[in-house]
């Protein structure tokens, strides 16, 4: 079974530093993509990053960037001048393309505070 | 663009009351997802659809739920009749192409007493 591991209940960041979020998985397909939500006190999910895990280079959105790899299906988001409103809940969540079900699976979360 | 809408936000009933939850998706989005957040088991998919026909409703927890998308802008979620156990968060979410990145809703956080 596909399974997503996030191993940190919680972090703390100060503002402007820079925090890594962790996450692994576990799968046997080789054709996947690989998603961080973002959960703020709102509780609306808000999309931070996808990967496709053909994709060798590692993406990125701004502030936000993952180290993707394949190999030891780990997928880590880091977080680069951390700010206030980084404050959330955040969800590695994973996707197997193509599969026979489009069912996103998700990690337990990592709550994430910033400190000022 | 308007994204997922969702209503209503917050929903408090008793138990054994119908329970009706609605989505609106992203116009020209053609695959819509039920999820569930509990504290308890996480966020889980319930059921989705590709062009308003349901595809995988594994994970409807029990007859007591139910799901229809008459048309490509409009879905429910219900509950007859709920239970205290059915108190979660119920998000929403559309993709264009049942494979593409999901787009939630901001969620129907329901609490039956």
């Amino acid at each position: 079974a596909q399974t997503v591991t996030q191993s940190q209940p919680e972090m703390s960041v100060q503002e402007a530093e820079t925090v890594t979020l962790s996450c692994t998985y576990d799968t046997s397909e080789s054709d996947y993509y690989l998603f961080w939500y973002k959960q703020p006190p709102s509780r609306q999910m808000i999309l931070v990053i996808r990967q496709e895990a053909y994709k060798q280079q590692n993406a990125t959105e701004n502030r936000f960037s993952v180290n993707f790899q394949k190999a030891a299906k780990s997928f880590s988001l880091k977080i680069s001048d951390s700010q206030l409103g980084d404050a959330a809940m955040y969800f590695c969540a994973y996707f197997p393309y193509g599969g026979a079900t489009n069912k996103l699976i998700f990690g337990t979360g990592t709550l994430l505070a910033v400190q000022p | 663009d308007a994204g997922v809408i969702q209503s209503p936000r917050h929903e408090v009933t008793e138990m054994g009351q119908e329970v009706t939850l609605r989505c609106k998706p992203i116009s020209g989005h053609n695959s819509l997802f039920w999820y569930r957040q509990t504290m308890m088991r996480g966020l889980e998919l319930l059921i989705y659809f590709n062009n308003n026909v349901p595809i995988d409703d594994s994970g409807m927890p029990e007859d007591r739920f139910s799901a229809k998308m008459p048309n490509a802008s409009f879905s429910t979620l219900k509950i007859q009749p709920s239970e205290p156990r059915d108190s979660a968060v119920y998000f929403c979410a559309s993709t264009l192409g049942s494979t593409d990145t999901q787009y939630f809703g901001p969620g129907t956080r329901l609490t039956v007493l």
